[in-house]
């Protein structure tokens, strides 16, 4: 089974701060891979970064980057001089080996003032 | 390339009655992905269908029914529905092979309200 642990419930922050939002996860499976999804006010949950298990590389898209670290069970996320546009909630998700069922965490909700 | 769409957008029922929710997925993917998210919370895994089968279901009863046809779109039945199935139902879709293995992109949602 996995587990998916976002401690932050709300972040505010004023536009161009840097902000990094938490990820933690718990699985058994040896290989497994990790999410972050955007979902604006509309609904619709958007995709951002895939990561594997076995790929502990950080990640950079341009104001997006991502940082792994399997000792620690963290896969956390950070948005560089943010914009008002980025003002959503934010999920972190795993799947596991069977590749079937997403589990997200309970989001964090990050407000952009201008 | 079209992505994800879902019908209808929004819905409202009576308690005890059935609904019927419908998904296509993207182009080129065969693997259909239901979720239900509530109020606040993060999306709850229903089940996921490849080749017309049921592959995986979550903690949902029997009440939540599904059915994957040839052309990989899908449907999401809920019988005898009850207050707490109001909710927003998300369709994701994914591909069983090639780069992108296990990336799933959702659909837009139908929002229910059950009243």
């Amino acid at each position: 089974a996995q587990k998916v642990t976002q401690a932050q419930t709300e972040i505010s922050v004023v536009e161009k701060e840097d902000v990094t939002l938490d990820c933690v996860y718990e699985t058994r499976d040896t290989t497994y891979y990790l999410f972050w999804y955007k979902q604006p006010p509309s609904g619709e949950l958007v995709f951002l970064i895939r990561r594997n298990s076995f790929d502990e590389q950080n990640e950079i898209s341009g104001r997006y980057s991502w940082n792994f670290q399997k000792s620690t069970s963290s896969f956390n996320f950070t948005i560089t001089a943010s914009q008002v546009v980025d003002s959503a909630v934010y999920f972190c998700a795993s799947l596991g080996n069977a590749g079937n069922m997403l589990t997200f965490g309970g989001g964090t909700r990050l407000m952009v003032k201008p | 390339d079209a992505g994800v769409t879902q019908s209808p957008t929004h819905l409202i029922k009576t308690r005890g009655q059935q609904v019927t929710l419908r998904c296509s997925p993207k182009s080129g993917h065969d693997t259909v992905s239901w979720y239900q998210q509530a109020l606040g919370q993060g999306p709850q895994f229903i089940f996921q269908y490849y080749e017309e089968e049921e592959r995986q279901r979550g903690n949902f009863p029997d009440r939540f029914s599904g059915h994957q046809f040839p052309n990989y779109s899908s449907e999401l039945n809920v019988n005898a529905l009850l207050l707490g199935d109001s909710a927003l139902y998300l369709c994701a879709s994914s591909s069983a092979s090639g780069s992108n293995l296990y990336e799933q992109y959702f659909g837009p949602g139908t929002r229910l309200t059950v009243t």
